[in-house]
């Protein structure tokens, strides 16, 4: 089956700050790669997703990055504000179920 | 509108216990699915519905775990005999069809947090 690894497990930046997280998958098949953020006590939320026949998508101060050939993908986070501070999770998907990377706390510094 | 509805919040049981946990989905919302998520991981798949079927549950860890959607609505997870290492929490999610890849969002809901002492 599919497995997603997630790189850093923990960031901590400054406010005003970029943040990187990568994530690389093991199945070439795989077409769906949605990015979740997850606030404490909270259920994961989708903050931004690319499919496979698309290399880079922007939504204000997030993007992500896709490599298929290398099978890595990337979030970008441009100007980090405190309030985007939380777990941020990848996954990825070949058709109806997504197989999540461990996550990666992001701590944003006033 | 409203989102995924997970009842209850909390459980906390006694190991051996039966458990039930109720899903309910975002209104039209045809397919429906469980993850279980252990602290400091990600959310790792159970089960999902198709309508009133399951059409994949290989995510399920044991004969313990059941899950049903009479109604193709709302969705109960049942355990059966509880262990301790059972203890996370559970999310719920919908989204419009079961092709992620084609119609995107998974919506989820707050979780059920389970603990078996």
């Amino acid at each position: 089956g599919e497995n997603v690894e997630q790189h850093p497990s923990t960031l901590s930046v400054q406010e005003g700050d970029s943040a990187v997280i990568k994530c690389t998958y093991s199945d070439s098949a795989s077409n769906y790669f949605p990015w979740y953020k997850q606030e404490l006590g909270k259920g994961p939320q989708l903050i931004i997703d690319i499919r496979s026949n698309v290399g880079e998508k922007k939504d204000q101060r997030i993007a992500v990055t896709l490599n298929k050939t290398a099978k890595h993908f990337s979030l970008h986070i441009t100007e980090t504000q405190p309030e985007d501070s939380a777990v941020y999770f990848c996954a990825a998907s070949l058709y109806s179920t997504l197989t999540f990377g461990k996550g990666t706390m992001l701590l944003v510094s006033p | 509108g409203a989102g995924v509805s997970q009842t209850p919040s909390n459980k906390v049981t006694e190991k051996g216990k039966y458990v039930e946990l109720r899903c309910d989905p975002i209104s039209g919302h045809t397919a429906l699915y469980w993850y279980r998520q252990s602290l400091g991981q990600g959310p790792e798949f159970l089960i999902y519905f198709q309508g009133t079927g399951a059409a994949d549950d290989s995510g399920l860890p044991n004969d313990r775990f059941f899950a049903v959607r009479p109604e193709g609505s709302v969705s109960t997870l049942k355990i059966q005999r509880t262990e301790r290492g059972d203890s996370a929490v559970y999310l719920c999610a919908s989204s419009l069809t079961a092709g992620l890849s084609n119609t995107g969002e998974l919506f989820f809901g707050e979780g059920s947090r389970l603990t078996v002492l």
